[in-house]
């Protein structure tokens, strides 16, 4: 859905350096997601946000932070990146209401490669 | 901590036949499990889900079914296309909890002409 769109697409970085993964929705949806993608280990759920100004961890949150000043961004920051940190990442977003009321829409991914 | 298994790892169907994928979950609490299509390089994509009031749910070829007592539900895919071909994963969500949210390690089906 061209409605939540992630850049970088693809990043190659160092290890030790800070790096800002971005996610932006134009349907002004309350709830959205960063999720990790590994083999093996499916999508696992790093940080969410409620609404502006309000995120919380998720499964796997350790060398992440967010923030959520706009209801339509939430920037994803590794600030010293590590190995162990390469993955897919895919944010996500829905609108109102209980988990199951509506689905999420998952943004493109962003592949990230740290050397 | 919580977790969700998922079976098998891979899958390989004749045309036409049907294919089964299995979710096993460990926290009683969930109480709504959607199922993601995930083709080569592309997103996520929502293509069933179901809730825990109801223990089976259809749309068109794909059928969701769910065993609270047992706390596990399968995907059904009958007559199944080259199109289908694709990553399966399944989740068990806390309806009123966005931090808990535990996918499967994902299925490989694949659909042989």
């Amino acid at each position: 859905d061209a409605g939540i769109t992630q850049s970088p697409r693809y990043k190659i970085t160092e290890t030790g350096r800070q790096v800002t993964l971005m996610c932006h929705q134009t349907w002004s949806h309350s709830y959205m997601f960063w999720y990790r993608q590994d083999l093996g280990h499916g999508l696992r759920l790093i940080y969410y946000s409620a609404a502006a100004d309000i995120t919380d961890k998720g499964e796997v949150p350790d060398g992440y932070v967010v923030s959520r000043s706009k209801t339509e961004n939430f920037p994803l920051t590794l600030e010293s990146a590590t190995r162990s940190q390469t993955s897919v990442y895919f944010c996500a977003s829905k609108g109102q209401g209980g988990l199951g009321d509506q689905p999420q829409h998952f943004g493109d991914g962003t592949r990230l490669s740290i050397l | 901590g919580e977790n969700v298994e998922q079976h098998p790892s891979t899958l390989s169907v004749q045309e036409g036949d049907s294919a089964v994928i299995k979710c096993t979950y460990s926290d009683s609490a969930s109480n709504y499990f959607p199922w993601y299509k995930q083709e080569l390089g592309k997103r996520p994509q929502l293509i069933i889900d179901i809730r825990s009031n109801v223990g089976e749910k259809k749309d068109q070829r794909i059928a969701v079914t769910l065993n609270k007592t047992a706390k596990h539900f399968s995907l059904h895919i009958t007559e199944t296309q080259p199109e289908d071909s694709a990553v399966y994963f399944c989740a068990a969500i806390l309806y009123s909890s966005a931090s808990k949210i535990i996918f499967g390690s994902g299925t490989r089906l694949s659909i042989r002409p």
